[in-house]
């Protein structure tokens, strides 16, 4: 399976602290994703990042990834309680659909 | 902005009945998702659509499910008869030609089976 696992299943930390959630994956991968969840709602897409890219920047986001090590990161910088949400991760390989991870649910406590 | 939306928000039967979840992906989109995310686990891909036809399925999506693209707009999965572990929240998600991996959510339908 190319699932992606989360890690840490759950995170806790103040408003304006810096975030890192990782993500590892088990084969090839094409692309790797990031989507965010509030409670009770839908998936939001984040960033992408291509299996030939090493780091990404979005706003406070920043993804890097590491095809040697099957893993990649997602850091949320000088975060705000609205950022208080479940992150997942999600890979896909050509002809084949997106695996998502079981999610890092954030806390950022005010 | 467009968006991916889903009806209804909240869907309560009986074990052993159909059901049927409602999607309407983004206007120019042209692959289509359902997933489906049980409380507080992850999220698990169901079927994946594509020039009116399945392009993928999981081991989920068994004879007691189906998709169908009535119309141009509409984008279905039903569930012919419904089990306890059908309990589940169902989302219905679109992807354009040009950027095909980036899959856009509905809101999702809250499916309770009793």
């Amino acid at each position: 399976s190319q699932q992606g696992e989360e890690d840490p299943q759950a995170l806790s930390i103040q408003e304006g602290e810096n975030a890192t959630m990782n993500c590892s994956y088990k084969t090839s991968i094409n692309n790797l994703q990031w989507y965010r969840q509030n409670s009770g709602r839908g998936l939001v897409h984040l960033i992408l990042i291509r299996s030939n890219e090493r780091e990404k920047h979005s706003g406070r986001l920043r993804v890097t990834l590491d095809t040697s090590k099957k893993s990649s990161s997602l850091l949320i910088t000088a975060s705000r309680a609205a950022d208080t949400a479940s992150y997942f991760c999600a890979t896909s390989s050509y002809g084949q659909n997106f695996v998502f991870g079981p999610g890092t649910r954030l806390s950022v406590l005010p | 902005e467009p968006e991916v939306t889903q009806t209804p928000s909240h869907q309560v039967t009986q074990m052993g009945q159909e059901v049927i979840l409602r999607c309407v992906p983004i206007s120019n989109h042209l692959y289509f998702y359902w997933y489906r995310q049980i409380l507080g686990q992850k999220v698990e891909f169901l079927v994946s659509f594509y020039n009116n036809e399945i392009s993928e399925k999981s081991e989920i999506f068994d004879d007691q499910f189906s998709v169908e693209r009535p119309d141009g707009s509409n984008f279905t999965l039903k569930i012919r008869s419904t089990k306890l572990e059908d309990s589940a929240m169902y989302f219905c998600a679109s992807s354009s030609q040009g950027e095909a991996e980036k899959l856009f959510f509905g809101s999702g339908t809250q499916l309770s089976v009793l």
